[in-house]
């Protein structure tokens, strides 16, 4: 089946640095991958749609040059937190679809600790 | 507003018995409805889609069951296990796109 891979699974930074997390499909060509935010006991919450060869669409209150989003090709995605600080601090997971289906593959997450 | 709701409360219930959770949304037309497992620290990982047209879909022990006009979906694991006891994620694809929504889940524990 479709598998996602994500990296790093785990990141420590301090603040003010940035961090990129990078989110590949292994076996398909993701035209659409999307990037979640997760904090404990809650919902995924869609920050925004990568498109490969265009640029992201961000979801309301995401700021854009805060979470750079990166879709250079059909089998990559990254994620880069700049300036980290530690409320930034979070699960973040990808997720990827080929074309014509509506199933998301999921990364396995990155936890990001801001010290 | 919109909402996806899923019971906060975790469910408890004994190896064997018949799980049942509930996902009930507001103000969203979804074309279909998706259910995911997750287990602490991981990804979700999919495990059945129900369109707006169909009012059941099984899996094995899983069964889904999607109703329009109430605007609710029920997921049924039959026969629990152990090995099931994790966070369901109830999740709304809208149409025209891949975007899809997610509720905050329900966690299951099943006892032996």
């Amino acid at each position: 089946g479709a598998v996602v891979s994500q990296h790093p699974s785990r990141v420590i930074c301090k603040s003010g640095t940035s961090v990129k997390i990078e989110c590949r499909s292994l076996d398909f060509q993701a035209t659409t991958m999307f990037w979640y935010r997760q904090f404990p006991k809650q919902s995924l919450m869609l920050m925004a749609t990568s498109n490969e060869g265009s640029k992201a669409t961000y979801e309301q209150g995401v700021e854009k040059d805060k979470f750079l989003i990166n879709h250079a090709s059909l089998t990559l995605s990254t994620l880069t937190v700049t300036s980290a600080h530690p409320e930034d601090s979070s699960f973040y997971i990808c997720s990827a679809a080929s074309s014509g289906a509506n199933v998301l593959t999921f990364g396995a997450g990155s936890r990001l600790t801001v010290l | 507003s919109q909402k996806i709701e899923q019971n906060s409360e975790a469910l408890n219930i004994q190896e064997g018995k018949t799980a049942t959770l509930t996902c009930n949304y507001t103000n969203y037309s979804p074309a279909y409805l998706q259910w995911y497992r997750q287990d602490p620290g991981r990804g979700p990982v999919f495990l059945l889609l129900i369109r707006e047209n169909e009012k059941e879909k099984r899996k094995e022990r899983l069964k889904v069951t999607f109703d329009t006009t109430l605007k609710q979906s029920l997921f049924h694991i039959t026969a629990s296990q152990p090995a099931d006891s994790a966070t369901y994620l109830c999740a709304l694809g809208l149409s025209g796109g891949f975007k899809t929504i997610f509720g905050a889940g329900t966690r299951l524990f099943v006892k032996a």
